[in-house]
C-alpha cells in the first residue's frame, strides 16, 4: 500500500523557517506535491516535484530525494498568513493525489 | 473563468436520504476528481474522470456512491441511503492532462443527523 509521514504540528515566530518532513512508502511513484489549506478552505497548490532537488517559488521551497522516500517543504520569513495545514501527497501516474494527514502550521507574532 | 465551483456548499440530511453534489471544473481542464475529507485528515481520492469517462473508483467508494460527468463537463456525485459516517467535506478538483496541478473548488460539506 501506499503511506506518508508528516508531523501534524509546527509551531514558529512571525520571520523563522520552518521545514515539513514528509517520507513516503508507495510504488509507481511519480512526483510528491505539496498543498496548502486553510481553516475551512479549499487545498491550493503550492509545488511539484519529480525530480530530485530542490524547486524554490518565492518564499517557499519543495526538495525530493527519491532514492530516501524523503521530501520536505521549507517556508521562509514565516508571515501570519501561513498559519495553515500543509499537506504532501504522492501523485501517481495521471494525477491521482494520496495525501497525508497534514501538519498544522501555528505563526505566532 | 473564476475556478473550480460546487453546490450546494452545505447540506444537512437526514440518514437514509439521497444526496447529490455538483462540480463545475474550470472549462479547459480535461480531467476532474472527487476526494472526500474528514476533519483533522487529508484529502482522500474517490473518483477520477478523463472528459466523459469514469477511470477509477476507490475502494472507498461503495455501491451506495456514483458519479457522472455527461459530455465531458460539470459532474454529480450521489450518495444513497445516506449513513452519518457520510458525513464529510466533499472536494472536487479539475486539472489538465498531467495532473501535477490540481485546482480545489470549496466543497460541499455534508451533515447526516
Amino acid at each position: 500500500g501506499q503511506s506518508l509521514e508528516q508531523p501534524s504540528e509546527v509551531t514558529a515566530v512571525e520571520g523563522a523557517i520552518v521545514q515539513i518532513n514528509c517520507t513516503y512508502q508507495t510504488s509507481g511513484f511519480y512526483g510528491l506535491s505539496w498543498y496548502q489549506q486553510h481553516d475551512g478552505g479549499a487545498p491550493t497548490f503550492l509545488s511539484y516535484n519529480a525530480l530530485d532537488g530542490l524547486e524554490e517559488t518565492g518564499r517557499f521551497s519543495s526538495f525530493l530525494s527519491r532514492s530516501d522516500s524523503y521530501g520536505y517543504l521549507l517556508l521562509q520569513e514565516l508571515q501570519m498568513k501561513d498559519s495553515a495545514s500543509y499537506f504532501c501527497a504522492w501523485a501517481g501516474s495521471w494525477g491521482k493525489l494520496q495525501f497525508g494527514a497534514g501538519t498544522q502550521v501555528v505563526v505566532t507574532p | 473563468d473564476t475556478g473550480v465551483s460546487q453546490d450546494p456548499r452545505h447540506k444537512i440530511t437526514k440518514r437514509g436520504q439521497n444526496v447529490t453534489f455538483r462540480c463545475d471544473p474550470i472549462s479547459e481542464h480535461n480531467r476532474l476528481y472527487w476526494y472526500r475529507q474528514t476533519l483533522g485528515q487529508g484529502p482522500e481520492f474517490l473518483t477520477y474522470f478523463q472528459n466523459e469517462a469514469q477511470l477509477e473508483k476507490s475502494r472507498l467508494l461503495s455501491d451506495r456512491f456514483s458519479a457522472e460527468r455527461p459530455k465531458g463537463s460539470f459532474s454529480t456525485l450521489e450518495i444513497q441511503r445516506t449513513e452519518q459516517g457520510d458525513s464529510a467535506m466533499y472536494l472536487c478538483a479539475s486539472s489538465l492532462t498531467g495532473g501535477e496541478t490540481q485546482y480545489f473548488g470549496p466543497g460541499t460539506r455534508l451533515l447526516v443527523l
